[in-house]
C-alpha cells in the first residue's frame, strides 16, 4: 500500500500570509493526486486534483504542484475561511489502492 | 445541485450487520463512480470501496474486504454499503462521494452518516 506522509501536522499561519503544505508518497504516484479541505463539522471538500488542477469554483489563491513522490498545496493568502484540515489523497491503479494522508491543520496564528 | 444524503447509520453490536444508504440528486447518476470513506471519531480519511456506474465493477480496502458489500440502483439514484460482522474499529462516519472524473477524484461528498460498534 502507498502510504502519503503529510508535513506539518500542525501549520500556524496569519491571515494574509502564504501557507505552504506538504505531502510526500512512498513511493511515485506520478500526478496522481489530490488535496481536499475540511472545516470543523463538515465534510470534505475536493479543491485540486491530478496534482495541480484546481476545481471549478476553487479561488485562485489555491494552487498544487509536484509530481512523483513529493507536493505540495500553497495558499498564497490566507483567508479566515482557509483554516481547516488538509488532506492529500493519491489512486494507483497496480497495486490498486486509494489512500488519504494524516491531515495538515491549518490554525490562525 | 448536486446532492448527496446518507442514512441508515446506527448503534450496533460487534458481530453485527448494518446497512447504509446514499441518495443522489442534481446529476446523472447513472454516469458516475460511486465511493464510501470513511472517518473514525478525531481521525483521519479512509476510503472504503468503490463501484464503477454500471456495478461491472467493484473494489475494497482490505480492511473490510469480505466483510462489507457495495451496490448501488440507477432507477433509484441510489448507492448502499451492506455492512457485515461489524468491529469497534469499524465505528466512523461514513460517506459517499462521487468521482468527478473517474480517477478517484472524490467530488461532492455527502454529510456523513455515524456508525457506532459497541455493546
Amino acid at each position: 500500500e502507498i502510504v502519503m506522509t503529510q508535513s506539518p501536522a500542525t501549520l500556524s499561519v496569519s491571515p494574509g500570509e502564504r501557507a505552504t503544505l506538504s505531502c510526500r508518497a512512498s513511493q511515485s504516484v506520478s500526478s496522481n493526486l489530490a488535496w481536499y479541505q475540511q472545516k470543523r463539522g463538515q465534510s470534505p471538500r475536493l479543491l485540486i486534483y491530478d496534482a495541480s488542477t484546481r476545481v471549478t469554483g476553487i479561488p485562485a489563491r489555491f494552487s498544487g504542484s509536484g509530481s512523483g513522490t513529493e507536493f505540495t498545496l500553497t495558499i498564497s493568502s490566507l483567508q479566515s475561511e482557509d483554516f481547516a484540515v488538509y488532506y492529500c489523497q493519491q489512486y494507483s491503479n497496480w497495486p490498486p489502492s486509494i489512500t488519504f494522508g494524516q491531515g495538515t491543520r491549518l490554525e490562525i496564528k | 445541485q448536486v446532492e448527496l444524503v446518507e442514512s441508515g447509520g446506527d448503534l450496533v453490536k460487534p458481530g453485527g450487520s448494518l446497512r447504509l444508504s446514499c441518495a443522489a440528486s442534481g446529476f446523472t447518476f447513472g454516469d458516475y463512480y460511486m465511493s464510501w470513506i470513511r472517518q473514525a471519531p478525531g481521525k483521519g480519511l479512509e476510503w472504503v470501496s468503490y463501484i464503477s456506474s454500471s456495478s461491472s465493477y467493484t473494489h475494497y480496502a482490505d480492511s473490510v474486504k469480505g466483510r462489507f458489500t457495495i451496490s448501488r440502483d440507477n432507477a433509484k439514484n441510489s448507492l448502499y454499503l451492506q455492512m457485515n460482522i461489524l468491529r469497534a474499529e469499524d465505528t466512523a462516519v461514513y460517506y459517499c462521494a462521487r468521482d468527478l472524473t473517474g480517477d478517484y477524484w472524490f467530488d461532492p461528498w455527502g454529510q456523513g452518516t455515524l456508525v457506532t460498534v459497541s455493546s
